[in-house]
């Protein structure tokens, strides 16, 4: 089993949509979790880390249930420039980051 | 600009040549990794050093080398390319040892090898 499972997508939505990614990890010892942004041909770029409370960062939200072991990102007012590759990153203590392959997302007019 | 510096850009190898990616970061970051990434995949991680002196494999180090020269730069080597090596190979470092915070990625180096 994949350490970290995202649906691959691609979810196409009109500008001005909301849209919500999920992504599941298989180890519990996990500690910290990330949402990494990867435009075609580019390299990733943290988007946000995300907290067991929650957190927001304009139009973006991250959530964590470490019960469930499942992360979400949503995205309000979608627009043009947020199409990309959006990758569910966790870390264990004492590796490096563990990347989802992605699911990409296309916002048109 | 401060950041991680790859080399070469984009190379083309024939099968069982040899060649060594090279990576530099100027932001005087403890730790350096090497990933791989394929279509359809996400970055699979082949080897990282957690400080100067030190290198651990990760998930899929077979048919890789690398040497953490000093702080500042982490190579990665190919001895006997083979077509299954073609990918997009991104270096990284962070500041804090491994605790996940404060990547960095190169723009990444795009091998073929025919």
């Amino acid at each position: 089993r994949k350490e970290v499972e995202q649906d691959p997508g691609p979810f196409n939505v009109p500008e001005g949509a909301t849209v919500a990614f999920n992504c599941t990890y298989s180890n519990s010892a996990s500690q910290s979790f990330f949402w990494y942004r990867q435009d075609c041909r580019k390299e990733p770029k943290l988007l946000m880390s995300v907290y067991s409370s929650g957190n927001e960062d304009g139009r973006f939200t991250a959530q964590l249930n470490r019960a469930s072991q499942y992360i979400s990102l949503l995205i309000r007012d979608s627009k043009l420039s947020d199409s990309a590759t959006y990758l569910c990153v966790v870390n264990q203590a004492g590796t490096a980051l563990i990347f989802g392959k992605g699911t990409t997302l296309s916002v048109s007019s | 600009n401060a950041g991680v510096t790859q080399t070469p850009k984009f190379q083309v190898l024939k099968t069982g040549q040899s060649m060594t990616l090279q990576c530099a970061q100027d932001m005087n970051h403890n730790s350096m990794y090497w990933y791989r990434q394929d279509p359809g995949m996400g970055l699979r991680l082949i080897y990282y050093s957690a400080s100067e002196g030190t290198t651990d494999k990760g998930e899929v180090p077979n048919g890789y080398n690398v040497s953490r020269l000093n702080k500042r730069e982490f190579s990665l080597r190919l001895e006997s390319a083979a077509p299954s090596q073609t990918s997009v190979y991104f270096c990284a470092s962070s500041e804090d040892g491994l605790s996940g915070y404060g990547y960095t990625f190169g723009s990444g180096t795009r091998l073929t090898v025919v």
